[in-house]
């Protein structure tokens, strides 16, 4: 079974330019999370999809973060204008249905640099 | 405060000792704790999760929880130089959100 997919792997941009990361699930995922990890943070959440739903995205900086999950199954975090503080590593992960006691599956990451 | 809280370390054991990891959270609701392993530049993996009180085992490792203290662990048997890693705390609070700590960087000397 293939796990989490996230691309790129590393970004490298200067501030104010807009960015964009690509998660994919697992198949049959309904639940998709956005993290941000700073260096030596743990993971903050930035969003919760159940299927096409945003059912959480109270800790998104709506003033320059998106995100989109159509057709509930590939992901896009968009940010725009970069800021510097915005470098970090930007994780996925899925779980099947989004319950209190399911495992959180990660993919590798995108780690951003902004210059 | 913190929704989860964890001591930073870094931990040094030798080979073969146990590690002692331990954790707090805030939100008494708490239903579901894990703990995760996160190897320096990848992503973190699930070692164990945790949901009642009392002890849980799984070949070396063993979760513990206090839901009266809200305080959580995980216990290294025979550390080998391969448990090297950061160990990241996580709680599902009642309004089922996820709250991870900063993470324990622990270091297993031959």
């Amino acid at each position: 079974e293939a796990g989490v997919v996230q691309s790129p792997r590393y970004k490298i941009i200067e501030k104010k330019q807009p960015v964009a990361f690509w998660c994919n699930p697992i198949s049959g995922h309904n639940t998709l999370y956005w993290y941000r990890q700073n260096l030596g943070q743990g993971p903050e959440l930035l969003i919760r999809y159940e299927n096409e739903e945003a059912v959480d995205d109270s800790q998104l900086p709506k003033d320059r973060f998106s995100a989109e999950r159509l057709k509930g199954v590939d992901s896009t975090l968009k940010i725009q204008p970069a800021e510097l503080g915005d470098s970090a590593v930007y994780l996925c992960a899925s779980s099947p249905l989004g319950g209190a006691s399911e495992t959180q599956y990660f993919g590798p990451g995108t780690r951003l640099l902004v210059l | 405060q913190k929704e989860v809280e964890q001591n930073s370390g870094p931990l040094s054991v030798p080979e073969g000792a146990i590690a002692s990891l331990n954790c707090t959270y805030s939100d008494r609701g708490s239903q579901s704790f894990f703990w995760y392993r996160q190897y320096s530049g990848k992503s973190p993996e699930l070692i164990m999760s945790i949901y009642s009180n009392g002890d849980k085992e799984d070949g070396r490792f063993t979760a513990q929880l206090n839901k009266a203290s809200q305080y959580v662990s995980l216990l290294i048997r025979d550390s080998q130089p391969s448990d090297s890693a950061t160990y990241l705390c996580a709680v599902n609070n009642v309004r089922n959100q996820f709250y991870f700590g900063t993470g324990t960087s622990l270091t297993v000397i031959p």
